[in-house]
């Protein structure tokens, strides 16, 4: 069974422009969370979606945002790009529903803001 | 105070020995456990998975959780320098409706030939 893969793998951009990542899950499952990966702060939740809808949030400005498909692929879009965002920016996949809260990764999106 | 704490490290031990590597918690609803192997430039793997407390095994590795002291333990026997890599402890509250996962800063890990 394939894992979790993002696109693109990495991605340079400047400082007010905005961008797209794309998550696609392992085959079934059903809910996509995002994280941030930085030096300082280390792991943190972004958004989790689940059947198309946001159940869950972190402490992130509206900047971020996301969104899931019916065949469970997400998105997460960052507007207004700031020198901060430059993260590694991680999807986690998970069966969803009642079981487990086993998140399986995807190898992240490296995003450079200058 | 963080909800989760891990000693960064760096952890340098000798290929062969064995290797403990801990986080605590502070908030009392987190039920399950799950430890990472993170090598550089890679994304976060699922070593192991345990719910409340009590031990689990695979292989080399060990998880323990201890929920009455709200310490968790992940124990590497017989290291190898494939072992190097940052270890991440994360937990979670609530069964199924989240992907909320709270980490710890991570452990580097080196093994020494």
């Amino acid at each position: 069974k394939a894992g979790v893969t993002q696109t693109p793998r990495y991605l340079i951009k400047t400082r007010g422009q905005q961008v797209t990542l794309s998550c696609s899950p392992i085959s079934g499952h059903r809910s996509v969370s995002w994280y941030q990966q930085t030096p300082g702060q280390g792991l943190q939740f972004l958004f989790e979606y689940f059947s198309e809808t946001q159940r869950n949030k972190g402490n992130f400005p509206g900047r971020f945002s996301g969104r899931q498909f019916s065949n469970s692929r997400s998105e997460m879009n960052v507007s207004t790009l700031e020198l901060g965002d430059s993260a590694l920016y991680l999807c986690a996949s998970n069966l969803g529903g009642t079981g487990g809260n086993e998140q399986y990764f995807g190898p992240g999106t490296r995003l450079t803001v200058t | 105070q963080k909800e989760v704490e891990q000693d960064p490290g760096p952890l340098s031990v000798p290929e062969g020995a064995i290797v403990s590597l801990n986080c605590t918690y502070s908030n009392s609803a987190f039920q399950y456990f799950m430890w990472y192997r993170q090598y550089s430039r890679k994304g976060p793997e699922l070593l192991m998975y345990t719910y409340s407390s009590g031990n689990k095994e695979d292989g080399r590795f060990t998880a323990q959780v201890d929920k009455s002291s709200k310490y968790i333990s992940l124990f590497i026997r017989d290291s190898q320098p494939s072992d190097s890599a940052t270890y991440l402890c994360a937990m979670s509250a609530k069964t199924g409706n989240t992907g909320k996962l709270i980490f710890g800063q991570g452990t580097t890990l080196q093994v020494k030939p």
